[in-house]
């Protein structure tokens, strides 16, 4: 049973650097979304997609690029990474529009840049 | 611009007391609000859940209360057990297909 899954837990990166955050989801949910949770900031939406092949900005999308080519996974991106991203990046699902069906959270990834 | 405030960073209650967690929102359109709690190293998990149709929902020892004219919720946990110390985020939604979360309460209930 394992819900929504985020790789890597843990990056360092060196400014400039680029990586890919994987989330995947195994509850067939249509939507999903990327956050980042920052001391005293609370969850800021990066990015997300109602459905395969849609994507949509969020509160905070400057410097992240997303991809949901297949339903159950959504990719987020950094073309060049800066210390102002470093962050614990979380990924969630849900099934329809977030008020009928609540957000499933998986674990977060914590990234570092120096 | 903040649209969902928790003006409490943090709480502490004794275990068996009641915890009162309280929530400001400004968008008058949000329409159904949602509480999550969240472990460390853990990501939040749905805890419960009201439309702006009702003021009041209970689930257990959890409760949360609606005032619209206030634009104010709170979540009352009766009795507080040391089980339930996490950090505790707001949220809110309206006809978007996203939430906006307050920036958390992190409760601590002690023996």
């Amino acid at each position: 049973n394992a819900g929504v899954t985020q790789t890597p837990k843990f990056r360092v990166l060196k400014t400039g650097q680029s990586m890919t955050l994987l989330c995947a989801q195994d509850m067939n949910h249509e939507y999903m979304y990327w956050y980042r949770q920052d001391p005293g900031m609370g969850l800021r939406l990066i990015h997300y997609s109602v459905g395969e092949g849609t994507t949509a900005k969020g509160e905070v999308p400057d410097g992240y690029n997303v991809s949901r080519l297949k339903k159950q996974n959504f990719l987020l991106g950094l073309e060049s990474a800066a210390p102002s991203q470093t962050s614990v990046y979380f990924c969630a699902s849900s099934l329809r529009f977030p008020s009928n069906q609540p957000q499933h959270f998986g674990d977060g990834t914590r990234l570092s840049i120096l | 611009d903040q649209q969902v405030k928790q003006n409490s960073p943090s709480l502490s209650v004794q275990e068996g007391r009641i915890s009162i967690l309280n929530c400001d929102y400004t968008n008058s359109m949000f329409d159904y609000f949602l509480w999550y709690k969240k472990y460390p190293a853990e990501g939040p998990t749905f805890l419960i859940s009201i439309s702006s149709i009702k003021d009041k929902n209970e689930d257990g020892r959890f409760t949360v209360f609606l005032n619209k004219s206030a634009k104010h919720l709170s979540l009352h946990i009766v009795p507080s057990q040391p089980g339930d110390s996490a950090v505790y985020f707001c949220a809110a939604t309206g006809t978007a297909s996203k939430l906006t979360f307050g920036t958390g309460t992190r409760l601590q209930v002690t023996l």
